[in-house]
């Protein structure tokens, strides 16, 4: 059963520090990964994509990595601000077949002043 | 440029009542369609996806049913609410670019059914 892993469940760190948040997924055969930003009471918006050959995509101060042999992605935060604050999702796609992503239950970022 | 609207915004229903929440999507044609569901400190729940007019497939059976009667307009319906059914549902969109799904979300409804 494909199944994606996030850690930690929730994190609180103070502005300007940075975080790392983790992804384990078992989807196979894998096509790509992707991590969604989720504002409260919001649709979640793509951050970063990365396939198969990629091991690292950045997008402002947000930087994914992905190890495809060990089934593993992070995504770090660079100098978090107050508006970094929300859910962030890994999801996976499986290749072939229409596409089903299996999501994760995210993680829940809490940046303080 | 692609656009996703869901209607209404947010929703209060009381249990027993029926549900229609309607989405649609604007500058694409022929994508793929989606519905979640997300409760309160949980993931995203895949209800419905579809490929096609009048194609849908469902991946939690329930009390809800999905209809794409047009192209680019998704309806999440229910004939008898249930408690159980109060959540955020997302629509959501797929197309294939350059080899690669690219998924997007609607603003989402929020259901509270009392």
């Amino acid at each position: 059963k494909n199944q994606v892993e996030q850690s930690p469940q929730s994190l609180i760190i103070l502005e300007g520090k940075n975080c790392t948040l983790q992804c384990n997924y078992t989807v196979s055969p894998f096509s790509n990964l992707r991590w969604y930003k989720q504002d409260t009471g919001r649709g979640p918006v793509s951050l970063t994509i990365m396939t198969f050959s990629e091991n690292t995509k950045s997008n402002g101060r947000y930087t994914a990595t992905l190890d495809a042999d060990t089934k593993q992605s992070s995504l770090h935060i660079t100098a978090s601000q107050l508006s970094d604050s929300a859910s962030y999702i890994c999801v996976v796609i499986e290749s072939g077949g229409s596409y089903i992503p299996t999501f994760g239950r995210g993680t829940s970022l809490i940046v303080h002043p | 440029s692609q656009t996703i609207h869901q209607w209404p915004a947010t929703l209060v229903q009381p249990v027993g009542s029926p549900l229609s929440l309607e989405c649609t999507v604007e500058g694409t044609s022929n994508p793929n369609l989606y519905w979640y569901r997300q409760a309160a400190g949980r993931g995203l729940q895949l209800l419905f996806y579809s490929v096609g007019i009048g194609q849908i497939s469902s991946e939690v059976p329930q009390n809800l049913s999905a209809s794409r009667p047009q192209d680019r307009q998704f309806i999440l319906s229910s004939k008898k609410l249930l408690l159980s059914d109060s959540g955020f549902y997302l629509c959501a969109w797929s197309v294939r670019l350059a080899g690669v799904y690219e998924q997007y979300f609607g603003p989402g409804t929020r259901l509270t059914v009392t």
